[in-house]
């Protein structure tokens, strides 16, 4: 079956654009999180999603990320204003529920800012 | 401080050699999982564990709750098993769940 996808691949913005990055799911999974990469480190959660709500955004790092899942599947993450220090890879993964499941990784949209 | 500590942060064996990646976390957690990450590849999730021992063909994970600690095996490494592999614990706390990852065990495999 198709696993969690996301879109673009890689994403090249100029620093003070805004910026929007998708993830689609897996079907069912009611939960769904975003995490940040940056080079040589291991990911940090940004923020997580049971149905269409934001459960925990405590990661997100400032004012300028705002993520949002209006129908409980597919989910956008939006930085406005973006900075040189936005690069990262973004990660979203989805689970059958919140907490001690499982979860399953997209592949990661690359972003670049210049 | 890191609320998740890798060790050791990068690793070279020989083909065939057992290989122990450890993973101590700070505090009480409703799940440890143990990811695996390929050079320019998607994560993978390898385990989840709250408590016990998994085995999953050549990988073996166990988790010690009262000594806050999480090992990863790998019997028989090929170099196919060369990657980062990522210990993460979901932490329990007043506010929900928080998620924390460690850095990372970068696996060299030689042939």
């Amino acid at each position: 079956g198709a696993g969690v996808s996301q879109t673009p691949s890689n994403k090249v913005t100029e620093k003070g654009k805004y910026v929007e990055l998708r993830c689609d799911p897996i079907s069912g999974h009611t939960a769904l999180y975003w995490y940040r990469q940056s080079l040589g480190q291991g990911p940090e959660f940004l923020i997580y999603f049971q149905g269409t709500g934001a459960a925990d955004d405590s990661g997100l790092p400032n004012d300028r990320f705002f993520a949002v899942r209006p129908e409980g599947s597919v989910s956008t993450l939006k930085i406005q204003r973006t900075e040189r220090g936005d690069s990262a890879v973004y990660l979203c993964a989805s689970s059958l529920g919140q907490g001690a499941y499982e979860q399953y990784f997209g592949p990661g949209t690359r972003l670049t800012v210049t | 401080k890191n609320e998740v500590e890798q060790s050791p942060q990068n690793l070279t064996a020989q083909e065939g050699e057992f290989i122990t990646i450890n993973c101590s976390y700070s505090v009480g957690i409703s799940a440890l999982h143990w990811l695996q990450q390929h050079p320019g590849g998607g994560i993978v999730s390898l385990f989840m564990l709250s408590s016990g021992k998994k085995k999953h063909g050549r990988l073996i994970a166990t988790i010690n709750i009262q000594e806050k600690h999480s090992s990863l095996h790998i019997t028989a490494s090929h170099p196919r098993d060369s990657a980062v592999y990522i210990c993460a614990v979901i932490l329990k706390a007043n506010t929900g769940n928080q998620f924390y990852f460690g850095t990372g065990t970068s696996l060299t495999v030689i042939p």
